[in-house]
């Protein structure tokens, strides 16, 4: 299967607080693991990315957490602040040739003030 | 500003009507895709290209698309006979490293 699933699908945290968004994968060919970011009516941006040789990655108040074992994934916002409210996509890729992301139904994050 | 180019932003047309998008990725990224983006969904994968080589189509693509990068350096998507299921928004990317794609800010299609 070539799917990626996210979840929630909406959350809201308040100002401070973390939020914490989930994926996960079947297929065991995928070997990179990228975060979206999308504010309305742009374009998705990069955010941070992970390798399935190490169990996390930490980037600022951004940190994705990797269970290979368990096939799942998440990012981590700390200290979540209202410039953070965005559509967050996790996605996978097989990499080899090809590079092509799988995408997940994306997280509508809210921090409230 | 050296990103991803996208051109128009927005196109509002009528069904039956064909349509053309133009993305002008980052200069030295060889490689280009296109994704479709609907209302509360994540990007699905349409296409790429390596250089002037389109490498990879989606079943998403119909007969209805086609999509050339001619000299390898900007990439055109053409939607024949637009239908209203057509409407979304049209993203381009660049490959900078391995997985990184860079978006441009997408061509918003409406078909009424």
């Amino acid at each position: 299967q070539q799917q990626v699933k996210q979840s929630p699908q909406s959350l809201i945290v308040q100002k401070g607080g973390i939020s914490i968004i989930n994926c996960a994968y079947e297929n065991t060919a995928f070997d990179y693991f990228p975060w979206y970011q999308q504010f309305p009516g742009k374009g998705p941006a990069l955010l941070i990315a992970i390798r399935p040789d190490v169990s996390e990655k930490k980037e600022g108040r951004f940190t994705i957490s990797f269970n290979k074992s368990a096939k799942q994934f998440s990012l981590h916002i700390m200290d979540s602040q209202p410039g953070d409210s965005a559509t967050y996509f996790c996605a996978a890729s097989s990499g080899g040739a090809t590079n092509k992301l799988i995408f997940g139904t994306g997280t509508l994050l809210a921090v409230q003030p | 500003d050296t990103g991803v180019s996208q051109d128009p932003r927005h196109k509002i047309t009528k069904r039956g009507q064909n349509v053309t998008f133009r993305c002008d990725p980052i200069s030295e990224h060889n490689r280009l895709y296109w994704y479709r983006q609907t209302l509360g969904q994540g990007p699905e994968f349409l296409t790429y290209f390596q250089n002037e080589a389109q490498l990879e189509k989606s079943r998403l693509l119909s007969d209805r698309f086609s999509a050339e990068r001619p000299k390898g350096s900007f990439s055109t998507l053409e939607i024949q006979r637009t239908e209203q299921g057509d409407s979304a928004m049209y993203l381009c990317a660049s490959l900078g490293g391995p997985g990184e794609l860079f978006f441009g800010e997408g061509s918003r299609l409406t078909v009424l």
